[in-house]
């Protein structure tokens, strides 16, 4: 069974650097095809697909936020890590992370989500 | 690479069907059949409905079917339910391991 789970700050301050780390279980990211994404969903508002890492390192980023946005693995932890630089109040979001399967373009299975909060 | 642009809202009563369109381009949904399309209640993580432009997930309904005609991608829910009245969103693959969302649309089941 494919579980995800999202874990960060509630809270960060304009200008700072935001930290996010999925931690999963089920599947291994050494898997030839397994991809893990991190999508973001403002309040009452759309889905907005940020990134996502390959089983063998290849990192993929959103156009628009592509300078902002760092993703890394620890494939030994089975977590991946979501960074992004100069937060700004637009950023406040519940982001998830999901899972993509081996052959697919598609996330199968999602995180609950996190709410974070860009406030000063 | 802009957001795939649906109806904000459709509605329909029980035992209906409904159609929510997705338009893209010929750079997403119009060269690829890599359609996804996502239910999200609220509060809830979204959840795969279809993959692929028509295939189901084991376990969602056969009622969900998914279909592409050109640069525009459709999910239409036959017998309609109360339990489908949620927030829908289509995804189509962009190329270069890129994805893009559509806006959603809101279902509601009168």
């Amino acid at each position: 069974q494919i579980t995800l789970k999202e874990s960060g700050p509630t809270l960060v301050k304009p200008t700072q650097t935001l930290t996010l780390t999925c931690t999963f279980s089920g599947f291994s990211l050494s898997t030839s095809g397994v991809g893990v994404g991190w999508i973001r969903q403002p309040p009452g508002k759309a889905l907005e697909w940020l990134a996502l890492i390959y089983w063998d390192d290849d990192k993929y980023y959103s156009p628009s936020l592509k300078s902002r946005l760092t993703i890394t693995k620890d494939t030994s932890k089975d977590q991946v890590v979501l960074t992004m630089t100069n937060m700004d109040p637009v950023d406040t979001a519940t982001y998830f992370c999901a899972h993509k399967p081996v052959a697919g373009a598609y996330f199968d299975f999602w995180g609950q989500g996190t709410l974070l909060t860009v406030s000063s | 690479q802009s957001a795939l642009t649906q109806p904000a809202s459709v509605s329909g009563s029980p035992g209906q069907s409904i159609t929510i369109s997705c338009p893209g381009t010929s750079s997403d949904v119009g060269s690829y059949n890599l359609v996804s399309w996502y239910q999200q209640h609220p509060g809830k993580a979204p959840k795969l409905m279809i993959y692929e432009g028509s295939k189901r997930p084991s376990g969602v309904s056969n009622r969900f079917s998914g279909s592409k005609s050109g640069n525009t991608a459709s999910l239409t829910i036959s017998g309609l339910q109360a339990e489908d009245e949620a927030d829908y969103y289509c995804c189509s693959y962009a190329g270069s391991s890129t994805w893009v969302f559509g806006g959603g649309t809101k279902l509601t089941v009168l």
